[in-house]
């Protein structure tokens, strides 16, 4: 079974640019999540999607971030404009159900750098 | 919302001995608790999780024990190996949301 696919794998941008992010997640799971991990923490969810509907997004900056999840599989994270703070590791997870209970499988990350 | 604390941050041990990390949770409503192992340029991996109502889960050397009364929860691997070398999260959950702790660098010394 393939896993949740991220590309790019790494990005250097300076502030003020956008940059987006895009996950392709495992087949058949309806619930994708898009994580924020700063280096030295835990993951931190941005957005959860059931489908293409939008769970929970309480945690996204929504003044400078935007998601997507066109026809309920890839989904496309944007960052416009950039702050330095936004550096960190951007992962995308996939669950066959919505609860929390569910196993969530994670992609490998996108590297963001801010500079 | 769910506050989720782990210790240690690091924790070097020789190969062969155990290793354990424990997590504590504010939420009393969490019912479900994972484990995750993070390699180095890789997303994390579920190893093992409890459900509120068990107090104690195996999986060959991998066990966590959940105390629910005292909102903590730790993870015990025994006869470490150097594959073992990894970022540990702990996370908890009450609902459709996982909320992590801030991870455990474990080095196993060979």
């Amino acid at each position: 079974e393939a896993g949740v696919a991220q590309s790019p794998r790494y990005k250097i941008i300076e502030k003020r640019q956008s940059v987006a992010f895009w996950c392709n997640p495992i087949s058949g799971h309806a619930t994708l999540y898009w994580y924020q991990q700063i280096l030295g923490q835990g993951p931190k969810l941005l957005i959860q999607f059931q489908n293409n509907g939008v769970v929970d997004d309480s945690q996204l900056p929504k003044d400078r971030f935007s998601a997507e999840r066109l026809k309920g599989v890839d989904s496309t994270l944007k960052i416009q404009p950039a702050k330095l703070e936004d550096s960190a590791v951007y992962l995308c997870a996939s669950s066959f159900g919505t609860s929390g209970r569910n196993e969530q499988y994670f992609g490998p990350g996108t590297r963001l750098t801010v500079t | 919302g769910e506050n989720v604390e782990q210790h240690p941050s690091t924790l070097s041990v020789q190969e062969g001995d155990s290793a354990v990390i424990k997590c504590t949770y504010s939420d009393s409503a969490s019912n479900y608790f994972p484990w995750y192992k993070q390699e180095l340029g890789k997303g994390p991996q579920l190893i093992i999780d409890i459900r509120s109502n068990v107090g104690e889960k195996k999986d060959q050397r991998i066990a966590v024990t959940l105390n629910k009364t005292a909102k903590h929860f730790s993870l015990h691997i025994t006869e470490t190996q150097p594959e073992d070398s990894a970022v540990y999260f702990c996370a908890a959950s009450a609902d459709y949301k996982l909320s992590f702790g801030a991870g455990t660098t474990v080095t196993v010394r060979a």
